[in-house]
């Protein structure tokens, strides 16, 4: 089974409207945690927000926001208000323990595309 | 200036030619990692390194060696390339700690011909 599953390939958005990205994960894990990472056209890897397992609130920043429904296993990244350098691939991530070691597994990524 | 930087940039060479990808940081981290971006695959970890004498292979280490000179430094070694190794290449790192968030370098992008 997939760790982490995001099952928009492609999405579109209006600027200055509000986008939800797709993430559902998979662990027996009681501790771990969830990232979102965006990567622009340039190709850098920029980290946006972080999740703990245990965090009882949603992260939340700048108008980023990860919408954290633990029992579904998803963790859905909200970008309030967008904009045109918005457009970027975006990869949902998590961090658990495998053999006594911590590791991070990647999504296959959303292109997100912000239309003017 | 970057805190995690990878040379080269970019790279063109042949099938079989020994090829050595560096990474450095500035960012006192002691876990350093390897990835591999290929398209609609997303990052696969390759080796990581969670100090200078601790050394782990990831789920595609076949093909690949490293080696971390120093807690700053890890190196990414491709014996004797081959097509299928072209891919961008990105070192990150993260600091043991509450959330171990990984930070990127620019990556690498190579290609074997």
């Amino acid at each position: 089974a997939q760790k982490i599953t995001q099952t928009q390939p492609g999405m579109f958005v209006q600027e200055k409207e509000a986008v939800t990205l797709d993430c559902t994960y998979d662990t027996s894990d009681q501790s771990y945690g969830l990232f979102w990472y965006k990567q622009p056209s340039s190709g850098e890897m920029i980290f946006l927000i972080y999740q703990g397992s245990y965090d009882e609130q949603n992260a939340t920043e700048g108008r980023y926001s990860l919408n954290f429904q633990k029992a579904r296993k998803s963790a859905n990244l909200v970008i309030s208000a967008s904009q045109l350098g918005d457009s970027a691939m975006y990869f949902c991530a998590m961090r658990e323990v495998s053999g006594g070691y911590q590791k991070v597994t990647f999504g296959t990524g959303t292109k997100l595309q912000v239309i003017p | 200036d970057a805190d995690v930087t990878q040379t080269p940039r970019n790279r063109i060479t042949k099938t079989g030619k020994r090829i050595m990808l560096e990474c450095s940081q500035t960012k006192g981290h002691d876990r350093m990692y390897w990835y591999r971006q290929d398209p609609g695959l997303g990052l696969r970890l390759i080796y990581y390194s969670f100090d200078v004498k601790d050394i782990n292979k990831g789920e595609i280490s076949d093909g690949y060696s490293v080696s971390r000179q120093a807690q700053a430094k890890f190196s990414l070694s491709l014996e004797s390339a081959i097509p299928n190794q072209t891919a961008l290449y990105f070192c990150a790192t993260s600091k043991r700690g509450d959330t171990d968030t990984q930070y990127f370098g620019p990556g690498t992008r190579l290609t074997v011909l």
